[in-house]
């Protein structure tokens, strides 16, 4: 089992949609989790990072559910400079364990 | 914007020759990575640094090695190109929390 794994996509949304991205992770001992959102031919940028009450910023939600190691990322109202690919991240249960990465779900977001 | 630079952003190179990828912050961040990003496979990790002349390998480290010698440098060396190695190389530098990615470099090896 890969250690993070996402919704492969494509996900083809109309504007003002509302869009879900799932994440799951393998090592139950991890503790830091984050979105990226990484634009074609640019270098990933954090989105949001993810805490265990689970967390907003605008139209982005972020949710946790450590028991089912699972990650969520919901999108609402979606906008066309939504379109990216978004990267679900997740680092072990030590400082010295690097970020770990799944391979990203692409949006495109349609007019 | 993090202060992170990769040199060079973009390179041929010819398979069998070396080549030395660099990254420099100047955030005096303790960890710093090496990833490639590949159609269908996503960022992978090379290595990574916890501490200067502290290394680990990551998922793809065959072909590569990396040195660390002061906080704000991190070298990638291929030792011999190999065609397989063309892709696009991120550098990534963080504490314990979210990571920073440099713009990245684009190798291509014919």
């Amino acid at each position: 089992r890969k250690e993070v794994e996402q919704d492969p996509g494509p996900f083809n949304v109309p504007e003002g949609a509302t869009v879900a991205f799932n994440c799951t992770y393998s090592n139950s001992a991890s503790q830091s989790f984050f979105w990226y959102r990484q634009d074609c031919r640019k270098e990933p940028k954090l989105l949001m990072s993810v805490y265990s009450s689970g967390n907003e910023d605008g139209r982005f939600t972020a949710q946790l559910n450590r028991a089912s190691q699972y990650i969520s990322l919901l999108i609402r109202d979606s906008k066309l400079s939504d379109s990216a690919t978004y990267l679900c991240v997740v680092r072990g249960d030590s400082g010295n364990t690097p970020l770990v990465f799944g391979k990203g779900t692409r949006l495109s977001v349609i007019a | 914007d993090a202060g992170i630079t990769q040199s060079p952003r973009h390179k041929v190179t010819e398979t069998g020759t070396p080549v030395t990828l660099r990254c420099h912050q100047t955030e005096n961040h303790r960890y710093m990575y090496w990833y490639r990003q590949d159609p269908g496979h996503g960022l992978r990790l090379i290595h990574y640094s916890y501490g200067v002349k502290d290394t680990d390998k990551g998922e793809v480290s065959d072909g590569y090695s990396v040195s660390r010698s002061k906080t704000e440098d991190f070298l990638l060396t291929l030792e011999s190109a190999t065609s397989s190695q063309t892709s696009v190389y991120f550098c990534a530098i963080s504490e314990l929390g979210e990571a920073f990615f440099g713009q990245g470099t684009r190798l291509t090896v014919v």
